[in-house]
């Protein structure tokens, strides 16, 4: 089956610093990814949507300018937290999806904490 | 009120017992419905899909959907310790909608031996 791999997978970091999470997608091409958080016993709200090589599209309440978004190619994203604080402690998940498919194949996730 | 309403739980069971999950929506718009299976700390993973109305059977997993109520079902058949994890479910309008994906908040099952 589809396999997408994120890294790290766990991260810690401290207060104003900038994080980088890296989405892959291992055995086939991601034409678009997803990024979501997800908070301790809450479901995954979906943060911003990104197509190789345009640029993301953010849900409301989403600021594009702290979380940066990169889909530079078929098998990698990035998601940039930036000036991170407490607040964004998160578990990050990215999913990815070929084509037409209907499915989403979810990473494992990454865990954030700043401290 | 939230687009997808789902039970947290936690919902536990003895070993072989039959594991009954739902959610509701609110959206008549969604078309295309998923249960996936999260394990702590880990990413969630498809179990199921259904388009529209009707049931799907796939091993011991059972989905059903009633779009004229809103409601969607996962039946969980002969459940094994194993099967102990966060269940959510998700909804899509399709490509409409750019193929996004509602969750619901998710239910926490415990299968006990």
């Amino acid at each position: 089956g589809a396999v997408v791999s994120q890294h790290p997978s766990w991260v810690i970091c401290k207060s104003g610093t900038s994080v980088k999470i890296e989405c892959r997608s291992l055995d086939f091409q991601a034409t678009t990814m997803f990024w979501y958080r997800q908070f301790p016993k809450q479901s995954l709200m979906l943060m911003a949507t990104s197509n190789e090589g345009s640029k993301a599209t953010y849900e409301q309440g989403v600021e594009k300018d702290k979380f940066l978004i990169n889909h530079a190619s078929l098998t990698l994203s990035t998601l940039t937290v930036t000036s991170a604080h407490p607040e964004d402690s998160s578990f990050y998940i990215c999913s990815a999806r070929s084509g037409f498919s209907y499915e989403q194949y979810f990473g494992p996730g990454t865990r954030l904490t700043v401290t | 009120q939230k687009e997808v309403e789902q039970d947290p739980g936690p919902l536990s069971v003895p070993e072989g017992a039959i594991v009954s999950l739902n959610c509701t929506y609110s959206n008549s718009a969604f078309q295309y419905f998923m249960w996936y299976r999260q394990y702590s700390r880990k990413g969630p993973e498809l179990l199921m899909y259904t388009y529209s109305s009707g049931n799907k059977e796939d091993g011991r997993f059972t989905a059903q959907v009633d779009k004229s109520s809103k409601y969607i079902s996962l039946f969980i058949r002969d459940s094994q310790p194993s099967d102990s994890a966060t269940y959510l479910c998700a909804m899509s309008q399709g490509w409409a909608a750019g193929n996004k994906l509602t969750f619901g908040g998710g239910t926490r099952v415990l299968v006990k031996p």
